[in-house]
């Protein structure tokens, strides 16, 4: 079964670096994900997918702060230079045939 | 500039129906499959149902598979999704979403999203 496992919360400091983790579920090491940013009250943007060698794309308009990477079954988001607006719910997506799999989610708050 | 308006949200009764739909503008809205993805309050994203650029494909989530109905009019750059016997379970923001790439069937990421559209189930 197609999963994807984040954790709940992350913290960090203004003008420091966060790693965001999504991991696939055994078997899909393999899959392409995206991530999106969840702004409070706001619908979902698209920050970039990422491949499984790493490769990645960014949506319109963000920021080089924002960056892509993968291992294995892991894939990353990587924010640096944190900043106040940074603090969002971040989601991750995958998809195979006929379906769309959303991880839980990450609120992260700068500090 | 790609936007993608939602509508129809509202309050209804629970076993009653509602149709939300979806307006397209800055892309070739027919070049492109669709989704619909909804968030319950203080939860997390869920995706409902997928339509191909065509209308051919059609793929629903386990939770909503014989109650709601995607649609889709590419003469007028609009998406839809019909929603019957509701229930508090379906109570949520509904969010309409954009693939990314031109593909027969649906299966990528989602580049868009709209801002979203509430429904509320009670009685």
């Amino acid at each position: 079964q197609l999963v994807l496992a984040q954790s709940p919360s992350a913290s960090a400091s203004p003008g420091a670096s966060v790693k965001l983790t999504c991991t696939l579920s055994s078997g899909h090491s393999s899959y392409a994900i995206a991530w999106h940013q969840q702004l409070p009250e706001k619908g979902p943007r698209f920050l970039m997918n990422i491949n499984s060698d790493g490769s990645h794309n960014k949506g319109d308009g963000i920021p080089d702060r924002f960056s892509g990477s993968s291992s294995g079954a892991e894939r990353y988001l990587l924010i640096s230079s944190l900043q106040s607006e940074d603090e969002a719910d971040y989601y991750c997506q995958t998809w195979g045939t006929g379906i769309q799999v959303f991880g839980g989610g990450t609120k992260l708050t700068v500090l | 500039e790609v936007q993608l308006v939602e509508s129809g949200g509202g309050l209804v009764k629970p076993g009653g129906s509602l149709r939300l739909s979806c307006a397209a503008s800055g892309f070739t809205f027919s070049r492109y499959s669709m989704n619909w993805v909804r968030q319950a309050p203080g939860k997390g994203l869920e995706w409902v149902s997928s339509i191909s650029r065509s209308g051919n494909f059609i793929y629903y989530a386990d939770s909503v598979k014989g109650r709601f109905t995607i649609s889709r009019d590419n003469a007028k750059n609009s998406l839809y999704l019909q929603m019957n016997i509701l229930s508090a379970e379906d109570a949520a923001v509904y969010y309409c979403a954009k693939e990314a790439t031109e593909l027969v069937r649906p299966g990528d990421y989602f580049d868009y999203w709209g801002q979203g559209t509430l429904v509320t189930v009670s009685s």
